[in-house]
């Protein structure tokens, strides 16, 4: 298994402006993944996050507004750009060392006045 | 587009009583995940299943896999309100995961 941190765990944030998100593995992990879980609904991914090149986003997702980096293979970092009330949500990091299993960190809250 | 289904979307029990919640998709998957999530937390991982067919237990839960690897079910036996949480079940595909909408269980004391 892999424990796994993020940073900050809950922010509030003015329109317009940009929060980054950092994800912490306590291991090396081959995948690493964001997801945004908005109140009470089910998980939806974001992009997976690759170790040295660009990462691969998920339809209605774009790196414009969401840019990732992955400097290594236990750290990555999510930044929600622009932001409105409409990003308010949870994002999760989530990693795994195989195609059939991964972990979650606890989840950032953010809120856009 | 691979797309899960959950059923019951929400599950209000007592407990001691026994419960089957549902994941259902019209894709083949290579892998099956179900997790369980608490308020203000991130979904713990509880079972992963492979092959069709596949039956794992975990203490007082029971995992299925069907046979054509399309669906699966949650079985809890005598619920106890530590089972209260969002769970969660998501398929594998690729290097791609997608995720049910989750059924929402309460357990009554």
């Amino acid at each position: 298994s892999a424990v796994i941190s993020q940073k900050p765990s809950r922010d509030i944030c003015q329109r317009g402006t940009s929060l980054t998100i950092q994800c912490q593995v306590d291991s090396q992990v081959t995948m690493m993944f964001w997801y945004r879980q908005q109140p009470g609904q089910s998980l939806t991914l974001i992009a997976t996050a690759n170790q040295g090149s660009e990462a691969t986003y998920e339809s209605g997702f774009v790196i414009d507004k969401f840019p990732i980096s992955r400097p290594n293979l236990t750290f990555s970092t999510l930044t929600v750009s622009n932001m409105s009330p409409e990003d308010s949500s949870i994002y999760l990091c989530s990693a795994g060392t195989g195609a059939d299993t991964q972990y979650f960190g606890p989840g950032t809250r953010l809120t856009v006045l | 587009t691979q797309l899960l289904e959950q059923s019951p979307q929400f599950l209000s029990i007592q407990e001691g009583e026994n419960l089957t919640v549902y994941c259902n998709s019209s894709s083949v998957f290579s892998s099956l995940q179900w997790y369980r999530q608490e308020p203000g937390e991130g979904p713990v991982l509880l079972v992963t299943v492979v092959t069709g067919g596949e039956v794992k237990k975990l203490k007082r839960l029971t995992f299925q896999f069907g046979d054509a690897r399309k669906d699966s079910s949650l079985h809890i036996t005598a619920a106890q309100p530590g089972d209260t949480g969002l769970y969660l079940c998501a398929g594998n595909y690729g290097q791609n995961f997608v995720f049910g909408p989750g059924t929402r269980l309460s357990v009554l004391p």
